[in-house]
């Protein structure tokens, strides 16, 4: 089975703080990919950023890190002196190229809800 | 490039009744999804178009959802009869490959309430 999980529901930070958003996943798969998307207030779904099973380099990007352990089963996100404008719920999820008839469908974990209070 | 369209962004309805609800993806992208998330769980897959097919629709919770992509450019999602559990936000997807190769696009979605 394949799962995402992120165990923070909410998280609250005062500006310029540093914040870590935790991702734990589940699949049997050896090829994987691993999104972290971003909702702002206004609703709609940004994409941040993707990554492969087979690619455990950390990436930075600007204020933005992510962490890719495979023996944790983790991808974890860390936002670098936060603000105001990071507010919003971000998604972890997981595409697993698995057999015939996947089309890769992603599976998102439940959400964290980032408030960066000024 | 326009991104991926929703209509309506909010639609509150009775129970019993039917509600249509709209996606145009971005232009030449064959690859459309609809995904769900009732409140404060995570965002569930319902099903995924390649152009006018359905490719997956293993998510579909029950034959009360019926979703269509006539000619391959936009898609709708009707739901009849409507239940209470039906409540929630209805998120629409495209990109011009599968998910594990092109990161999807998503609209701003559609919250639906049913009373």
């Amino acid at each position: 089975a394949q799962k995402v999980t992120q165990a923070q529901t909410e998280i609250s930070v005062v500006e310029k703080e540093d914040v870590t958003l935790d991702c734990v996943y589940e699949t049997r798969d050896t090829t994987y990919y691993l999104f972290w998307y971003k909702q702002p207030p206004s609703g709609e779904l940004v994409f941040l950023i993707r990554r492969n099973s087979f690619d455990e380099q950390n990436e930075i990007s600007g204020r933005y890190s992510w962490n890719f352990q495979k023996s944790t089963s983790s991808f974890n996100f860390t936002i670098t002196a936060s603000q105001v404008v990071d507010s919003a719920v971000y998604f972890c999820a997981l595409s697993a190229r698995g057999g015939s008839g996947n089309t890769g469908k992603l599976i998102f974990g439940q959400g964290t809800t980032l408030q960066v209070k000024p | 490039e326009a991104g991926v369209t929703q209509f309506p962004s909010h639609s509150v309805i009775e129970k019993g009744q039917t509600v249509t609800l709209r996606c145009d993806p971005i232009s030449g992208h064959d690859n459309l999804y609809w995904y769900r998330r009732v409140m404060g769980k995570e965002i569930k897959f319902l099903l995924h178009f390649v152009k006018e097919s359905k490719q997956d629709e293993s998510g579909m919770p029950n034959n009360r959802f019926l979703a269509e992509r006539t000619g391959g450019t936009y898609s709708t999602l009707k739901v009849q009869p409507a239940e209470l559990e039906d409540s929630g936000v209805y998120f629409c997807a495209s990109s011009p490959g599968y998910s594990y190769n092109s990161p999807l696009h998503f609209g701003n979605g559609t919250r639906l309430t049913v009373t």
